[in-house]
């Protein structure tokens, strides 16, 4: 089974500023795959960045870029330079060998970004 | 190219009735997934299907719930006796293949709201 856990409801950030959402997740698979979404107001999920349990390197996207600590169960998403277009609701997800494709989200964290 | 589509966009119905939502994944994914996000909650997993066949159906909550794909392409949910717990928006998503590695395209969701 996995969990993953978001514990900031809401976040706040101010225009052109770096801001990090933190999640922690948990799983007993030694492969899997954790995924940052975003869901604007309108609904869609958007896929942002993608980081493999077996990759060394954190992933980056553009102003994107994931802050993985395997040790600590840990994978940050961070926004560099934030946008206001960037407000919006931002999921933390993981997918584990075990179970198939299904991918299980945590809560959710609103990033509010002020001109 | 044609993204994942969902119809219809909004459904409303009375309790004790029977709906169906259609999933069009993108074209050549073999992988589709259902999803239902209750407000202010991540998406919870409800089936995956890889080509025609139901791979995990371990989050559908009963058995007024059960969805099909029988050409590998369009899927199906079927709702029977709908209660007003039901209500929700039900995301669909496919990817090209069911690994631990590949991110999932998302549609814009159905609406479902039980009154």
């Amino acid at each position: 089974a996995q969990k993953i856990t978001q514990t900031q409801p809401g976040m706040f950030v101010q225009e052109k500023e770096a801001v990090t959402l933190d999640c922690t997740y948990d799983t007993s698979d030694q492969s899997y795959g954790l995924f940052w979404y975003k869901q604007p107001s309108s609904g869609e999920m958007i896929f942002l960045i993608y980081q493999g349990s077996y990759d060394e390197q954190n992933a980056t996207e553009g102003r994107y870029s994931l802050n993985f600590q395997k040790a600590r169960k840990s994978a940050n998403l961070v926004i560099s330079a934030s946008q206001l277009g960037d407000s919006a609701m931002y999921f933390c997800a993981m997918r584990g060998r075990s179970s198939y494709g299904k991918l299980t989200f945590g809560q959710g964290t609103i990033l509010t970004v002020h001109p | 190219g044609a993204g994942v589509s969902q119809t219809p966009s909004n459904k409303v119905t009375e309790k004790g009735k029977y709906v169906e939502l259609r999933c069009d994944p993108i074209s050549g994914h073999t992988a589709l997934y259902w999803y239902r996000q209750s407000l202010g909650q991540g998406p919870e997993f409800l089936i995956y299907f890889q080509g025609t066949g139901a791979a995990d159906d371990s989050g559908l909550p009963n058995d007024r719930f059960f969805a099909v794909r029988p050409e590998g392409s369009v899927s199906t949910l079927k709702i029977q006796r709908t209660e007003r717990g039901d209500s929700a928006v039900y995301l669909c998503a496919s990817s090209s293949t069911g690994g631990a590695t590949y991110e999932q395209y998302f549609g814009p969701g159905t609406r479902l709201t039980v009154t």
